[in-house]
């Protein structure tokens, strides 16, 4: 009974390098929600994505930053060119079916840019 | 765009003591209203929800009320225990849509 699940748990980039997180959904949920949380900050909403459609990216900076969730495999959000102010935690979150209730949230990535 | 206040920002209680935190929402169109509380490194986990043809519900120690006229929600928390120490979100959901949660109570239950 597999849930959320997110790598790297923790990830050190330099400024200027990619980084990715994945996030594999619990079985049978086809939406996926990517939040940030900053140390001692709430939840942010960055992206809302189906299987192959971005549905919500209202959150999510438009330079650097993308997310991808594909028919096959995991949902990825990819930064480019990290900066220090991108270190956070970056959670992933899951539904069923359109969000009309509870989130599924995995462990979290955490990003340490140096 | 919506939004979500939350308040107080931190609480500190005396284990046995209750523990309120409130929530307003701004889009009269959210219907679903839950609570999630994290531990520290932890992922947020739900801990109560209320949809909005519901004004109160209960679990155990924990309850949440609903006002949809002023758009109010709260949780409350009765007989603390230093367990129930975390950080406390609300939310609010219009079907479809992205949840929104507030900024977060950290809430200390001292012993």
């Amino acid at each position: 009974n597999a849930g959320v699940m997110q790598n790297p748990r923790h990830l050190v980039r330099r400024r200027g390098q990619e980084a990715r997180l994945r996030c594999s959904p619990v079985k049978g949920h086809s939406h996926v929600y990517w939040y940030r949380q900053l140390p001692e900050e709430g939840l942010k909403f960055m992206v809302y994505l189906q299987k192959e459609n971005i549905i919500d990216e209202s959150g999510m900076p438009k330079e650097r930053f993308s997310a991808e969730f594909p028919k096959e495999g995991p949902s990825i959000l990819r930064i480019q060119q990290v900066v220090r102010g991108d270190s956070a935690a970056y959670f992933c979150a899951s539904s069923l079916q359109e969000n009309t209730g509870e989130l599924f949230f995995g462990e979290g990535s955490r990003l340490t840019v140096l | 765009g919506e939004n979500v206040e939350q308040h107080p920002s931190t609480l500190s209680v005396q284990e046995g003591d209750s523990a309120v935190i409130k929530c307003t929402y701004s889009d009269s169109a959210s219907n679903y209203f839950p609570w999630y509380k994290q531990e520290l490194g932890k992922r947020p986990q739900l801990i109560i929800d209320i949809r909005s043809n519901v004004g109160e519900k209960k679990d155990q120690r924990i309850a949440v009320t609903l006002n949809k006229t002023a758009k109010h929600f709260s949780l409350h928390i009765t007989e603390t225990q230093p367990e129930d120490s975390a950080v406390y979100f609300c939310a609010a959901l219009r079907a479809g849509f992205k949840t929104i949660f507030g900024a977060g109570t950290r809430l200390f239950v001292k012993a």
